[in-house]
């Protein structure tokens, strides 16, 4: 139990176009999910807290018109990237909090922006 | 008073061993302390947590040290296998877990045969 999917696995666009990544919770409802980045060999940087229904809380220093987040149901999220520019590459992890208020996190979703 | 500071930075164990990572916070409120396990390109997976009502939490090989006074918190994982290499994050949260996740930097684990 206590599935998380992200799609896509990995993406490459091209400069200025804009890319969405969904973060789903497979086996339990998730009123809350968050979004990460990830540099190589570095740690989890919170991006943002999305709670199903109502607008996300973005940490200080990330752009919410740059990051859009969605969190339309009890088991989806999205996270699009607009305007993706080549510092915007990175990993990109969302996680759901479940009942028991563990933090289940996906697989991660390799953007490459060239 | 968010950060959580994590040590070392990598580490080398010979299969067999026992591999020790330690954490320290600042944060009062923190009462909830998971590690996690994450392996290249792959997201993290939860490999144990403690809440502060207890001193130690053993699953298998895997056991959480937690000191309140001193404010910090370890992991121990007993005869290390090549499967383990990975790297390992030690994290905290307020309101027994249901705030965010304040993360340490990493130890990049490697258990060699």
């Amino acid at each position: 139990g206590a599935v998380v999917s992200q799609h896509p696995s990995w993406v490459i666009c091209k400069s200025g176009t804009s890319v969405k990544i969904e973060c789903r919770s497979l086996d339990f409802q998730a009123t809350t999910m968050f979004w990460y980045r990830q540099f190589p060999k570095q740690s989890l940087m919170l991006m943002a807290t999305s709670n199903e229904g109502s607008k996300a809380t973005y940490e200080q220093g990330v752009e919410k018109d740059k990051f859009l987040i969605n969190h339309a149901s009890l088991t989806l999220s999205t996270l699009t990237v607009t305007s993706a520019h080549p510092e915007d590459s990175s990993f990109y992890i969302c996680s759901a909090r479940g009942a028991d208020d563990t933090q289940y996190f996906g697989p991660g979703t390799r953007l490459t922006v060239l | 008073q968010q950060q959580v500071k994590q040590s070392p930075q990598s580490l080398i164990v010979q299969k067999g061993g026992i591999s020790i990572i330690n954490c320290a916070y600042e944060n009062t409120a923190f009462d909830y302390f998971p590690w996690y396990q994450q392996f290249p390109g792959k997201g993290p997976a939860l490999l144990i947590a403690i809440r502060p009502d207890v001193s130690e939490k053993k699953e298998g090989r895997f056991t959480i040290s937690f000191n309140k006074s001193a404010k910090q918190f370890s992991l121990h994982i007993m005869d290390s296998q090549p499967g383990d290499s990975a790297t390992y994050f030690c994290a905290a949260s307020g309101n027994f877990g249901n705030e965010k996740l304040t993360f340490g930097t990493g130890t990049r684990l490697t258990i060699i045969p």
